[in-house]
């Protein structure tokens, strides 16, 4: 079975729903991240969590919502979905820093992502 | 904020052929991260390099730091069609390690 798994893999939905996409992991990760990625965009960071109560805003946060029910889960929430938020999304987890020679480092375990076509 | 350069963004090579894709940083590197992607699928992590001019290899894939050019360059020797995929690179731009801003990949296709 996958470490980090994504529901659903593809959503096709028209502009005003309201959208939830989830993310679970078996990893044991304190930390979550949640990214899009467009056609020559690469990944951008849409929200972040390091621990259950712990959820900050990356760098494309608006027009998104995020919720961490517990350690293994991390949901992202689409409000009201517009078509420019048809995208690829991907979860990811971390176990956190972990001290190399120079300082800390935070190798990313992904999902399979999330086709998100909205109409 | 920290911006990561790839280039080229599309490679087509025939098999057998040598590659390399190069990722430049915009501020100081204090660790970058190599990953590939399978069209359609999650990101897969190769290695990575901290500060200090790491060099890394996986199989036929080898990954090197400079640090003076705040540049990484990934090199395929002998390509072949498993190969094909795109290659993203991520970065801690800060050292602090809270998150990765990452590149727009390179597209490389390996012709049989």
């Amino acid at each position: 079975d996958a470490d980090v798994t994504q529901t659903p893999r593809n959503r096709i939905t028209k502009t005003g729903k309201r959208i939830m996409l989830e993310c679970s992991q078996t990893k044991g990760h304190d930390r979550m991240y949640w990214y899009r990625q467009d056609p020559g965009l690469g990944l951008r960071l849409i929200y972040y969590s390091f621990d259950v109560k712990d959820i900050n805003k990356g760098e494309i946060s608006d027009g998104y919502s995020v919720s961490r029910q517990a350690q293994a889960k991390f949901s992202l929430s689409l409000e009201s979905a517009i078509p420019n938020q048809t995208a690829l999304y991907f979860c990811a987890t971390s176990v956190g820093v972990r001290e190399g020679r120079t300082g800390g480092y935070n190798e990313q375990f992904f999902g399979p992502g999330t086709r998100l076509t909205v109409l | 904020s920290q911006e990561l350069e790839q280039s080229p963004q599309s490679l087509i090579v025939q098999e057998g052929k040598n590659l390399t894709i190069n990722c430049t940083s915009s501020k100081t590197l204090y660790g970058l991260y190599w990953y590939k992607q399978k069209y359609g699928e999650g990101l897969i992590f190769l290695m990575m390099l901290q500060k200090g001019g790491e060099e890394k290899s996986h199989e036929k894939i080898t990954a090197k730091l400079d640090e003076k050019k705040q540049q990484s360059s990934l090199h395929i020797t002998a390509s072949q069609p498993s190969h094909a995929g795109i290659y993203l690179c991520g970065a801690d731009g800060d050292g602090s390690a809270r998150q990765l801003t990452f590149g727009s990949g390179t597209q490389l296709t390996v012709l049989p």
